[in-house]
């Protein structure tokens, strides 16, 4: 079964500054999707931004990036210029190429990371 | 406008109480979907409706009761709730099930409290 590993917690940066949230996964799969969503307080799950597994360029939106390492099963967000509106919970998630299976094509969800930017 | 509307935003209810919840979306998405989010642990799904057709339960206590009148709407009954229960529901919605190109879209969610 595959599962996704959010080791932090908690974590704080300061306005502007640049701060990495880390995510792991495990799965026996080649293909398959990453992703990372964002839940501010008002409690909506944003996609923030997503990569394909087949693809080896680290996917960016704006001022979020990854670093993805397939063979590490490692799928970090970065996160530059920090602003106080970035302050949410943020959580890495998983999905297998949908074949019409039972098992494939689930978002499955880290235990997410709270982050606070701090002013 | 989210473009995925959940009402109540919160609920609290007695263990013997008959409750709905309702989600309803504007984007004009294929399918639906309701999770659960309780502290310190990872969103679990619970249901997949497509095309108003329930494709997914996930091994979900028959307390809940999910309902799917037509592809914008989605409800959850609830009755004879656990205090265990107590968590957020959250909607969502996606084009077409399961593609990467198709990223699914949440609600506001509802904070279900059961005493």
């Amino acid at each position: 079964a595959q599962t996704v590993t959010q080791s932090q917690p908690e974590m704080s940066v300061q306005e502007a500054e640049t701060v990495t949230l880390s995510c792991t996964y495990d799965t026996s799969e080649n293909n398959y999707y990453l992703f990372w969503y964002k839940q501010p307080p008002s409690r909506q799950m944003i996609l923030v931004i997503r990569q394909e597994a087949y693809k080896q360029q680290n996917a960016t939106e704006n001022r979020f990036s990854v670093n993805f390492q397939k063979a590490a099963k490692s799928f970090s967000l970065k996160i530059s210029d920090s602003q106080l509106g970035d302050t949410a919970m943020y959580f890495c998630a998983f999905m297998n190429l949908w074949d019409g299976s039972s098992n494939t094509g689930k978002l499955i969800f880290g235990q997410g990371t709270t982050l606070q930017v701090k002013p | 406008e989210t473009g995925v509307t959940q009402t109540p935003r919160h609920l609290v209810m007695g263990m013997t109480n008959k409750k709905s919840l309702k989600c309803e979306q504007h984007l004009g998405h294929n399918a639906m979907y309701w999770y659960k989010q309780s502290a310190k642990k990872p969103l679990e799904l619970m249901f997949v409706y497509s095309l108003e057709e329930r494709v997914e339960n996930n091994s979900v206590p028959s307390r809940f009761s999910p309902e799917c009148p037509n592809s914008s709407h989605l409800f959850l009954h609830l009755h004879t709730l656990q205090p265990e229960d107590s968590a957020l529901y959250l909607c969502a919605s996606s084009q077409d099930r399961s593609s990467y190109n198709s990223p699914l879209h949440f609600g506001n969610g509802t904070r279900l409290t059961v005493t």
